[in-house]
């Protein structure tokens, strides 16, 4: 069964501290890993991609990996600020012939106090 | 710029009513989304149009029908509301047609509260 794991489902770290947020997943076939940071009362807003091949890929403070061996992925937040105070859902992608399924995360609620 | 605007925000109304949701988006982006986010956070995708067309029509009640009218745009109707419909429901927006590929941008959801 295609399934995506996020770990811890809440999280509160100070201001200034680093976090790592992790992502499993049992999918098959793989076809990419996507991290989205929600809002409270706004839409999810695409952080990183990752295909196959890649391991790691940045977006400002914000640090994916990839393990596709092990089906891991996580999100590491440098120097966290309160607007980093979110959801952070992990969103794993299959294809197969021309179709596609999105499995989504519940994500990992983040709260950042001063 | 609003990129993906949704109406209403909050939607609160009674069993057996009927009501619409409207999104819009002015990216210029061919397919649109409705998804649904449960009481557990998990997003499950409802429709996808792309072009006006529909391309995914997931396992959802016949109570719920989308309409495109032209492809900026993606209304969800819904009929004879029961509990649970009480969700919140995003739209969203892509450039081309397949969501695993192609960024998603999602609208600021509308929270439907059936009671």
């Amino acid at each position: 069964k295609n399934q995506v794991e996020q770990s811890p489902q809440s999280l509160i770290i100070l201001e200034g501290k680093n976090c790592t947020l992790q992502c499993n997943y049992t999918v098959s076939p793989f076809s990419n890993l996507r991290w989205y940071k929600q809002d409270t009362g706004r839409g999810p807003v695409s952080l990183t991609i990752m295909t196959f091949s890649e391991n790691t890929k940045s977006n400002g403070r914000y640090t994916a990996t990839l393990d596709a061996d092990t089906k891991q992925s996580s999100l590491h937040i440098t120097a966290s600020q309160l607007s980093d105070s979110a959801s952070y859902i992990c969103v794993v992608s299959v294809t197969w012939d021309s179709n596609y399924q999105l499995i989504w995360g519940a994500g990992t609620k983040l709260i950042i106090k001063p | 710029d609003t990129a993906v605007s949704q109406t209403p925000k909050y939607l609160v109304t009674q069993m057996g009513n009927d009501k619409s949701i409207k999104c819009e988006q002015n990216l210029g982006h061919d397919t649109m989304y409705w998804y649904k986010q449960d009481s557990k956070k998990f997003l499950k995708i409802m429709f996808s149009y792309n072009n006006k067309e529909l391309i995914i029509n997931e396992t959802v009640p016949n109570r719920f029908s989308p309409k495109s009218p032209d492809k900026a745009h993606l209304n969800l109707h819904i009929n004879s509301l029961e509990l649970g419909d009480s969700a919140v429901y995003f739209c969203a927006s892509s450039q081309g047609p397949r969501a695993s590929t192609d960024t998603q941008y999602f609208g600021p959801g509308t929270r439907l509260t059936v009671l």
